[in-house]
């Protein structure tokens, strides 16, 4: 079993705050990592799938870095807004199918 | 974009019945289909992958003869929880893959299982 983790755990953040969360992995037969966002009673939402270190992806005011030789993500939400609270994912990939989740950071925001 | 319908999302039991959970992909056909389950506290953790037509591969620790798969068609899948027990109570979540979207892994909404 491959250890995903991710940090924090939980965060507490005031609406209008940017902030970010970890994923470090074992970066030897890295595939991809995927981020989700996760809501309660939800399906998770895909949110970023990369592959290549040094990758960048962004969707509004949410991105996300990748450093696949010291195995880690960052996923950054500039200006959170409530709509943004959730429970974060990522998942790592080190073959075509089988996948690895670390065990989230749920995210609150507060009005 | 692509769905995965799961049903139910929350089903109480009795000790020592079966149940089944269902997935269905909406509007792409999944040939590949991912079971997990999720303790309290804990990550999301493969159980079985089915590929439709063919006998599921499941991973170590997981009982075959108590968590069967079925992947009848391509857009359907079952897990039926056989003889179910207080420790099988879980969250059950299906994922299945696109056959042509690239990287694409789409997700249930997940089964709540409680066994009383």
């Amino acid at each position: 079993i491959l250890n995903v983790e991710q940090s924090p755990q939980s965060l507490h953040v005031q609406e209008g705050d940017s902030t970010n969360f970890t994923c470090s992995f074992p970066s030897s037969n890295f595939y991809a990592l995927h981020w989700y966002r996760w809501e309660t009673a939800k399906s998770p939402e895909a949110l970023f799938v990369m592959t290549l270190n040094g990758d960048e992806k962004k969707k509004g005011r949410i991105s996300a870095t990748l450093n696949t030789k010291e195995g880690y993500s960052y996923l950054y939400i500039k200006g959170s807004q409530p709509e943004d609270s959730a429970t974060y994912l990522c998942a790592c990939q080190y073959n075509f199918n089988k996948f690895y989740f670390g065990s989230g950071t749920k995210l609150n925001v507060k009005p | 974009g692509a769905v995965v319908s799961q049903h139910p999302s929350w089903v109480i039991c009795k000790s020592g019945t079966s149940v089944k959970i269902e997935c269905r992909s909406l509007d792409f056909q999944a040939t590949t289909m991912f079971w997990y389950r999720q303790f309290p506290k804990q990550s999301l953790m493969l159980m079985a992958t089915s590929n439709e037509g063919s006998k599921a591969t499941y991973e170590q620790g997981v009982e075959k003869d108590k968590f069967l798969i079925n992947h009848a068609s391509l857009t359907l899948s079952t897990l039926t929880v056989t003889s179910a027990h207080p420790e099988d109570s879980s969250f059950y979540i299906c994922s299945a893959r696109a056959t042509t979207i690239s990287y694409g892994y789409t997700f249930g909404s997940g089964t709540r299982l409680t066994v009383v």
